[in-house]
């Protein structure tokens, strides 16, 4: 298995630009999460998912979209880039018996907006 | 809402035993996890504690004191790739039983 894969591993993006940060997992599992993680802090929830076609906000969500039409892909969606978005995001998936417990995180998208 | 405390770094040398605390406040507690984060790299899950005591796992253990909204991840015969971040995260009804509260992080810095 090839776990949580995210792509890009690193982008930049101009003031106003749109961009997708795609996210596959090949676990199986029905819960998945975006978090953002700023330097030197730690991870906020933006949007997270129990199942193909269900979604909600998360902690921060302004900013974002997402979708969940497979059990195996969660893209997040920035419409309109602003600087306060630069940060490295996450995916993570976790099955629903150990959603709280235990997430399993990808490498991560490091975003830079100028 | 929840919030979490963790000192933001700590500092010790190769073969040493570390703690790294966590307190918290929540609205209805399920439990605490901690994760590991290396620099440049993702957060991987080291333990999880709903009830009150220590879980051990290899060289590190977790421990909960429900009563006392404290927990705290022990590491022993510390080794230098055991430099990085770690980060407790709380699960209660407040956010929901699916989902995480990180806290901050505390910066693991191991010397020879």
């Amino acid at each position: 298995n090839a776990g949580v894969t995210q792509t890009p591993k690193f982008r930049i993006l101009k003031i106003g630009q749109s961009m997708t940060l795609q996210c596959t997992q090949d676990m199986n599992h029905n819960y998945m999460y975006w978090y953002r993680q700023d330097p030197g802090m730690g991870l906020k929830l933006i949007y997270y998912s129990v199942g193909a076609g269900i979604t909600d906000k998360g902690e921060v969500p302004n900013g974002y979209n997402v979708s969940r039409s497979t059990t195996e892909d969660f893209p997040l969606r920035l419409e309109l880039a602003a600087p306060s978005q630069t940060s490295v995001y996450f995916c993570a998936s976790t099955t629903s018996g150990r959603a709280g417990e235990t997430q399993y995180f990808g490498p991560g998208t490091r975003l830079l907006v100028l | 809402g929840q919030s979490l405390e963790q000192p933001s770094e700590v500092t010790a040398v190769e073969g040493a035993i570390v703690q790294i605390n966590c307190t918290y406040q929540t609205s209805g507690f399920y439990g605490l996890s901690w994760y590991q984060q290396h620099d440049g790299g993702a957060p991987t899950f080291l333990s999880y504690n709903a009830l009150d005591g220590l879980e051990e796992t290899g060289r590190f253990s977790s421990f909960l004191s429900r009563s006392d909204s404290y927990g705290y991840l022990l590491l022993q015969e510390l080794q230098m790739k055991d430099s990085a971040s770690y980060f407790c995260a709380v699960r209660d009804q407040g956010t929901g039983f699916q989902k995480l509260v990180f806290g901050t992080g505390t910066r693991l810095l191991v010397s020879p």
